[in-house]
């Protein structure tokens, strides 16, 4: 069955330091993968996306790379911030038409001053 | 800006009751959605629709029906709530053309059933 996999536990970092979050997916040819973000008691918001035939994508501090040979894209944020503290989901398509997205559990960053 | 309004923050139902989720859209889009999202679980696709007067199951239907009468309106209806449907609930819609690509959601409403 299709799978996708986020680092289930909180991710710490010191602020200032880059954080790198991951999604593993198993079972999936997604022709694009997404990256939103989620503050408690609110809904997703959309922050990237990338195509099966992109490698990376940039906006500000963010960075979405996506290897489709390992089945993994990382989310980097350069130059952390108490304020990006939220929890991280990535989103994948199945290239199946509008079917919606299938979402990732999510991963809790924890940006400490 | 696109927005997308949910009716309700909070809802407290007892069990049996028929409930109505409302979600609204000013954008024109045509591609709605209904997830749930429970802790340990994730968002969950209950239903979405790509056209009024269409509908299509995800991946937990059961339970919940919809209704889209008009384009920027998609209600999710719990014919008897049940206890297992406490929840937070998302709609979510995208924009036209790009069936999944960057969905807005609403702030949620989270629905206790008692």
């Amino acid at each position: 069955s299709q799978k996708i996999e986020q680092n289930s536990e909180a991710l710490n970092i010191q602020e200032g330091k880059t954080a790198t979050l991951t999604c593993n997916y198993t079972n999936y040819s997604p022709a694009y993968l997404q990256w939103y973000r989620q503050d408690p008691g609110r809904g997703p918001v959309f922050l990237l996306l990338i195509r099966e035939n992109e490698k990376e994508k940039r906006k500000e501090r963010l960075k979405v790379t996506f290897d489709t040979t390992l089945k993994q894209s990382l989310f980097h944020i350069t130059a952390s911030q108490p304020a990006d503290s939220a929890t991280y989901l990535c989103a994948l398509d199945s290239g199946g038409g509008a079917d919606g997205l299938t979402f990732g559990k999510g991963t809790h960053l924890i940006i400490q001053p | 800006d696109v927005k997308v309004t949910q009716s309700s923050r909070y809802l407290v139902k007892r069990t049996g009751e028929k409930v109505f989720l409302e979600c609204v859209q000013d954008m024109d889009h045509e591609n709605m959605f209904w997830y749930r999202q429970d802790p340990g679980l994730g968002l969950r696709l209950i239903y979405f629709s790509y056209d009024v007067k269409m509908k299509e199951k995800g991946d937990i239907p059961e339970g919940y029906s919809v209704s889209r009468e008009k384009k920027e309106r998609f209600s999710l209806i719990l014919e008897s709530a049940s206890t297992n449907q406490t929840s937070m609930y998302l709609c979510a819609s995208s924009i036209p053309g790009s069936s999944n690509e960057k969905l807005f959601f609403g702030s949620g409403t989270q629905l206790s059933v008692l």
